[in-house]
């Protein structure tokens, strides 16, 4: 069965600092993962996805986020972070084998200090 | 704007109630799910549409059920509300089943049952 873990409920970082927020994953084929934005009373915004290739992947509004087989990651990060980064994101994986079925992890709220 | 319209945006029902959350699309997608978002959980799908025509269980379809009215529209009832069904329900979309460019998100439905 295919699963996904955001371990932080919450990550603090100052603005212009580096940011990461953590994804683990676990499925029986190749995944496919997708990093989601969502802000307060919206619905959810595609960021970006890892479907097959470099293992860096590039997304929207300056985000990025690297693929890592041996340690089943996915990491999303920024090099210098905004307060309107604020926002609570989500991972999400598909197993290649495993149907058309998303899981989406329980999110992690990202809140940025001017 | 192009995208995904759920109505209505808020709804308070009493148990035993029963009600029809509505989604349509306007991107010519072909595949439409209904997700339901709770605190400290994710996402959770309920019922997915992988085409006109077919619906199929997700991981939460007890106490509702769907209708893919025509490729636009993807509808979710709730024949007889309980408290547990409190949530936030969002509609999503995708241009295929693979969905590997992602979901396309409505802004979601507040449903409070008391």
């Amino acid at each position: 069965a295919q699963s996904v873990a955001q371990p932080e409920d919450q990550v603090n970082v100052a603005e212009g600092n580096p940011l990461t927020v953590k994804c683990t994953y676990s499925v029986s084929g190749n995944p496919y993962l997708f990093w989601y934005v969502q802000y307060p009373n919206r619905g959810l915004q595609f960021l970006l996805k890892y479907i097959t290739g470099d293992n860096l992947v590039k997304g929207s509004y300056g985000f990025e986020a690297e693929f890592n087989k041996s340690q089943t990651s996915f990491h999303l990060k920024k090099p210098s972070a905004l307060v309107s980064d604020s926002a609570l994101y989500f991972c999400a994986v598909r197993d290649s084998t495993g149907g058309f079925k998303t899981i989406f992890g329980a999110g992690t709220r990202l809140f940025v200090k001017a | 704007n192009a995208g995904v319209t759920q109505t209505p945006k808020f709804q308070v029902l009493k148990t035993g109630q029963s009600m029809t959350l509505q989604c349509a699309q306007d991107m010519n997608h072909n595949s439409m799910y209904w997700y339901r978002q709770d605190p400290g959980m994710g996402l959770r799908l309920i019922y997915y549409s992988a085409s006109e025509g077919t619906t199929d269980k997700g991981e939460v379809p007890n106490g509702y059920n769907v209708s893919r009215l025509n490729k636009r529209e993807f509808s979710l009832r709730l024949e007889s509300a309980a408290p547990s069904q409190t949530s936030v329900y969002f509609c999503a979309s995708s241009e295929l089943a693979e969905a590997l460019q992602g979901y396309t998100f409505g802004s979601g439905t507040r449903l409070t049952v008391v």
